[in-house]
């Protein structure tokens, strides 16, 4: 069966610790890849997406995420995390001419001032 | 520019209910999407809309589930005969197509509690 795998539940950082939360898929062939981002008390909304060319995708907030092709990967990254980031974070993997989103289980993110 | 909403944004109902939860999708997104988020785990796809049109229902989970949508506007999930494994999370997102990649816009989502 399709999957999208997000290993890390829970993530505890300080602030202007570096993220990186994993992201793996099972699909083979072509597909996009989404990460979306929810705030306490606020929708899901898009972080970022990678669709083609450059796998090295820049976001919102200074966000980025790096599809590896080889290893079915699309792991987020930030340099830097502020308290603001403080959300769960949710991969999501749509195989190339169809309409079905599959999503991760989330990441909860909580940054400590 | 209003973004998706949804109502009720709490239902609590008793096992063997019916319950409607409603989708207002952005005006001119023509793909409606309903999904299921159960404490702890990922959104479940359940049912998507081109339009009026459901092409794909795989995911809803039983018969007890159903959704209708009126042209390209509002979209109701329908569960007969509610147990407690329905108590979720329900989340509906529009865009503007159902084509791959088009950003998906959230609501907030239908709490619900079947005691």
């Amino acid at each position: 069966a399709q999957s999208v795998s997000q290993h890390n539940h829970h993530v505890i950082l300080s602030e202007a610790a570096s993220l990186e939360l994993g992201c793996n898929y099972s699909y083979g062939g072509t597909v996009n890849l989404f990460w979306y981002v929810q705030y306490p008390g606020q929708h899901l909304q898009l972080l970022l997406k990678y669709f083609s060319g450059d796998p090295l995708v820049k976001g919102i907030k200074g966000f980025e995420a790096e599809f590896i092709k080889s290893k079915f990967s699309f792991n987020l990254r930030k340099p830097s995390v502020q308290w603001s980031d403080t959300a769960e974070y949710f991969c999501a993997v749509i195989r190339t001419g169809t309409y079905k989103y599959i999503f991760g289980t989330g990441t909860r993110l909580k940054v400590l001032a | 520019g209003a973004g998706v909403s949804q109502s009720p944004s709490n239902k609590v109902t008793e096992k063997g209910k019916d319950v409607e939860l409603r989708c207002d999708p952005i005006s001119g997104h023509t793909a409606l999407y309903w999904y299921r988020q159960r404490l702890g785990q990922g959104l479940e796809f359940l049912i998507y809309f081109q339009g009026n049109s459901a092409p794909d229902k795989s995911g809803l989970p039983s018969d007890r589930f159903s959704a209708e949508r009126t042209g390209e506007s509002v979209s109701t999930l329908t569960i007969q005969r509610t147990q407690q494994e329905d108590s979720a999370v329900y989340l509906c997102a529009s865009s503007l197509a159902g084509q791959v990649g088009n950003e998906q816009f959230f609501g907030p989502g239908t709490r619900l509690t079947v005691l």
